[in-house]
């Protein structure tokens, strides 16, 4: 699977939107991108995924650049509950394909 | 809808005691997965079950620990004579595994603490 590279750390003011990049220059036509996050002490929460159309569920939007080479996850109203480590994923769903976790970005969201 | 659960929650044992954990997915989940997270790191690959076989294991699995599936449903991770090293966080995963997009659902972990 393609490696991914995140910002170590991002704060963002509660209620506004959270914007997390991630780079993963060398993925392939097949992979997909998959973003989790994992409260402290937590298991990892699932967030979205996409492959090659920008995505929208009640969590997040997922915006992925025409190249692919990049994406952004948007949180659209962040909330102290967001404060999380968020993890870009590149993988195939290729069967029993396992996840590879990078560091990740820990978000903090502020009053 | 139950989600993945799994127990204990939390284990403390001594070094060379042997301990188990064990893994529920969610139902019709036919694929399982088990991964490791030690502190201030991300969650790192162990093994993986399609129904009750054992189709991958990572270098990380060593001969003392073993993982099962017997019925296909849940899973269980057996480690033998632990040492202080084997003290972290137990994650599992289940996949339903028919879908075009297998995403995989963590269950809350199990963490392990050998004094």
């Amino acid at each position: 699977d393609a490696k991914t590279t995140q910002p170590t750390s991002m704060d963002c003011a509660e209620g506004r939107a959270a914007n997390l990049p991630c780079n993963h220059s060398t993925i392939s036509g097949n992979e997909y991108v998959y973003w989790y996050r994992q409260i402290h002490s937590q298991g990892p929460q699932y967030i979205i995924h996409g492959l090659k159309n920008n995505e929208t569920n009640e969590m997040a939007s997922l915006i992925i650049t025409e190249d692919r080479k990049s994406s952004t996850l948007i949180l659209p109203h962040a909330t102290l509950r967001d404060t999380a480590v968020y993890y870009c994923i590149v993988r195939t769903n290729n069967a029993g394909n396992m996840l590879t976790f990078g560091g990740g970005t820990r978000l903090m969201v502020k009053p | 809808d139950t989600g993945v659960s799994q127990d204990p929650r939390h284990k403390i044992t001594k070094r060379g005691q042997n301990v188990t954990f064990r893994c529920d997915p969610i139902s019709e989940h036919n694929r399982l997965y088990w991964y490791r997270q030690t502190l201030g790191q991300g969650p790192e690959f162990l093994t993986y079950f399609q129904n009750e076989a054992q189709l991958e294991k990572s270098r990380l699995l060593s001969d003392r620990f073993s993982a099962e599936r017997p019925k296909g449903s849940f899973s269980t991770l057996e480690i033998q004579r632990t040492e202080q090293g084997d003290s972290a966080m137990y994650l599992c995963a289940s996949s339903h595994g028919m879908l075009s997009a297998d995403t995989q659902y963590f269950g809350p972990g199990t963490r392990l603490t050998v004094l």
